[in-house]
């Protein structure tokens, strides 16, 4: 059984910096893209960023370009986002989710809660 | 990079059929033709309906389809169900190698 699970969030203050963590199993890790995704609660899906099977190739949204770092350890099946300089507009539930491929995101995690507030 | 443009809400009678719109740029579609469509209820994770702009991954109901035109992918969903009433939204690989979201669309099931 696939699943994505997602740990490390939590309250920060702004400025502050948090690292997600991401456990795949039950696929093999190593030859999927992945994702993070994010949602405020009761808001819309927002795309942040992208890293290709073996880690070489990444993208981000604007909004978290030059804060973010998306990375993965494929001997760990884990996929990482370090969030530095958070602000309190990047308080949301962050997402991991599988690309199938071709941008087919078949798997997320449940998801983890970050916020940010003084 | 601002999101898809997509009606906030829709809303159909039990087996009527209802289409739901997602606009945006030439560099929003890409050259990839990567569209997608997910539903979501409340308090759940995104579930995959429509991928590749009218594919459909085997376990979802052939109620759904998909299509596109010029800068607009669409999501039809025919014989309307109450448990359709989600949230839907597209997405798309841009050409820069991004990937942008629609705002949502509330389908509501009268």
């Amino acid at each position: 059984e696939v699943q994505l699970v997602e740990s490390g969030g939590g309250l920060v203050q702004p400025g502050g910096s948090l690292r997600l963590s991401c456990a795949a199993s039950g696929f093999n890790f190593n030859n999927y893209w992945v994702h993070w995704v994010r949602q405020v609660p009761g808001k819309g899906l927002v795309w942040v960023s992208w890293i290709n099977n073996d880690g070489t190739t990444t993208n981000y949204a604007d909004s978290v370009k030059g804060r973010f770092t998306i990375s993965r350890d494929n001997a760990k099946n884990t996929l990482y986002l370090q969030m530095n300089s958070l602000r309190v507009e990047d308080t949301a539930i962050y997402y991991c989710t599988r690309d199938a491929p071709h941008s087919q995101f078949d798997f997320w995690g449940q998801g983890t809660l970050v916020s940010v507030s003084s | 990079q601002s999101a898809l443009t997509q009606p906030a809400s829709v809303s159909g009678s039990p087996g009527q059929s209802i289409t739901i719109s997602c606009s945006g740029t030439s560099s929003d579609f890409g050259s990839y033709d990567h569209v997608s469509w997910y539903q979501q209820h409340p308090g759940r994770v995104p579930k995959v309906m429509i991928y590749e702009v009218s594919k459909r991954p085997s376990a979802v109901s052939d109620r759904f389809s998909g299509s596109k035109s010029g800068n607009t992918a669409s999501l039809t969903i025919s014989g309307l169900q109450a448990e359709d009433e989600a949230d839907y939204y597209c997405c798309s690989r841009t050409n820069s190698d991004t990937w942008v979201f629609g705002g949502g669309t509330k389908l509501t099931v009268l």
